[in-house]
């Protein structure tokens, strides 16, 4: 059974970089069909889609996120990670990493970390 | 950007039914993934690709997808059911996954 646990700072500072990585367990990363993804839900608010990796390295982005999001894959730890650049306190939310299909349909989840954005 | 639009909020008595709904521009040509959220907690899929419940989701939930409106529908209510629900579909044309914002289901 895959599960997924992200790790990284609860607290960034406006304009500076938010790095979060996900890793997951029961299961290789590099031999799946699966894009893995990031989903952030600010409080009291909605799911965003951030953006996914395929194993391959492929990345598809969020267009109101694409200058400032990277994602990238290391299929040898079996993690993968999120980067978010130029922070503002609009970037304070819950963040998922999560296991999704093609078509974005999410199967497994990790609990969610709370990040926020403040001096 | 393609939009998903659901209402904020839907309220029904116990044991009643419950439908909320997920507009979008022709929704019907894409599969809609329906997610419940409970307070604190990470979405689960209630429904996928329109009308296929997962394993371990009561019979009591349905889908449907036609036209310009999905829909979601929840048959004798309780208490339990009461969260957020969010409707999902890939986007193609631009390559993304998209979320409705969101609907809150109170159980009366």
């Amino acid at each position: 059974q895959v599960q997924l646990q992200e790790s990284g700072p609860g607290l960034v500072k406006p304009s500076q970089t938010l790095s979060l990585t996900c890793s997951v367990s029961g299961g290789s990363i590099a031999f799946t069909t699966y894009y893995w993804s990031w989903i952030r839900q600010p409080a009291g608010k909605g799911l965003e889609w951030i953006g996914r990796v395929y194993a391959s390295g492929s990345t598809d982005y969020n267009s109101s996120l694409k200058s400032r999001v990277t994602i990238s894959v290391d299929t040898s730890k079996n993690q993968f990670s999120l980067r978010l650049s130029s922070v503002t306190a609009a970037d304070t939310a819950v963040y998922y990493c999560a296991r999704a299909d093609y078509y974005g349909l999410v199967d497994v989840w990790a609990q969610g970390t709370t990040v926020a954005v403040a001096s | 950007s393609y939009v998903l639009t659901q209402p904020p909020s839907v309220s029904v008595p116990p044991g009643k039914t419950a439908t909320i709904t997920c507009g979008g521009n022709k929704i019907g040509a894409k599969s809609v993934h329906w997610y419940q959220q409970q307070p604190g907690q990470a979405p689960v899929v209630v429904i996928q690709n329109d009308s296929d419940r997962p394993a371990g989701i009561p019979e009591r939930f349905s889908g449907s997808n036609s036209g310009n409106m999905a829909s979601l529908t929840i048959s004798s209510v309780e208490a339990g059911d009461e969260a957020d629900y969010y409707c999902q579909v890939w986007d193609g044309s631009s390559d993304h996954v998209v979320f409705g914002g969101g609907t809150k289901l109170t159980v009366l």
